[in-house]
């Protein structure tokens, strides 16, 4: 069964703090795999795209690294800012079909 | 580029009504539109698939005389939740896949349904 499963469920932080959020997944093969931020109450927006072969991906303060072998994915996001709260989403994606992670919340609090 | 609005973005409506929601991608053509919903806390869960002008696939336990879609355009898809009830309240999203790419899908900001 293709699944992705994400890790930890909720996480909060004090600004300007880093921390890694991580992905395993089933899916495979695949083509790409995305982290997507999905603020409250919005719908999901893209943060970095990578491919099979790629290790690693950034995005300004967002960088996303990815395992093939171990089929393990994670965003790291450095110096946070109380903007970063929000949901971030890792989805495998397979063809023309999508696999949505189960999320992580996190707060950044002052 | 690649912009999908979707409207209302919150709506109340009474149990036993029916609600439309409207999805439209705005500077691109989508034949295929897809519809989400996703309750709190939890991740996207995919409802139906639509494709324009042909009847949408609906995924396991989504019922379709309940969940009625239409995409009637390549610009717009419409998803009508007849009869709501309570149980129905959630966040429903929607994204289009432009008819140049075979695989990218670009989501919408999402409508708060809640049912009374």
């Amino acid at each position: 069964k293709n699944q992705v499963e994400q890790s930890p469920q909720s996480l909060i932080i004090l600004e300007g703090k880093n921390c890694t959020l991580q992905c395993n997944y089933t899916v495979s093969p695949f083509s790409n795999l995305r982290w997507y931020k999905q603020d409250t109450g919005r719908g999901p927006v893209s943060l970095t795209i990578m491919t099979f072969s790629e290790n690693t991906k950034s995005n300004g303060r967002y960088t996303a690294t990815l395992d093939a072998d171990t089929k393990q994915s994670s965003l790291h996001i450095t110096a946070s800012q109380l903007s970063d709260s929000a949901s971030y989403i890792c989805v495998v994606i397979l063809g023309n079909q999508f696999y949505f992670g189960t999320g992580t919340s996190l707060t950044v609090i002052p | 580029g690649a912009v999908v609005s979707q409207h209302p973005s919150r709506v109340i409506c009474k149990s036993g009504t029916s609600v439309k929601i409207e999805c439209r991608s705005l500077d691109f053509q989508a034949t295929t539109m897809f519809w989400y919903r996703q309750f709190p806390k939890q991740s996207l869960m995919l409802m139906a698939t639509s494709n324009e002008g042909s009847k949408a696939t609906y995924e396991q336990g989504v019922e379709k005389d309940k969940f009625l879609i239409n995409h009637a355009s390549l610009t717009l898809s419409t998803l009508t939740v007849t009869s709501a009830h309570p149980e129905d309240s959630s966040f429903y999203i929607c994204s289009a896949r432009p008819e140049t790419s075979g695989r990218e899908q670009y989501f919408g900001p999402g409508t708060r349904l809640t049912v009374t």
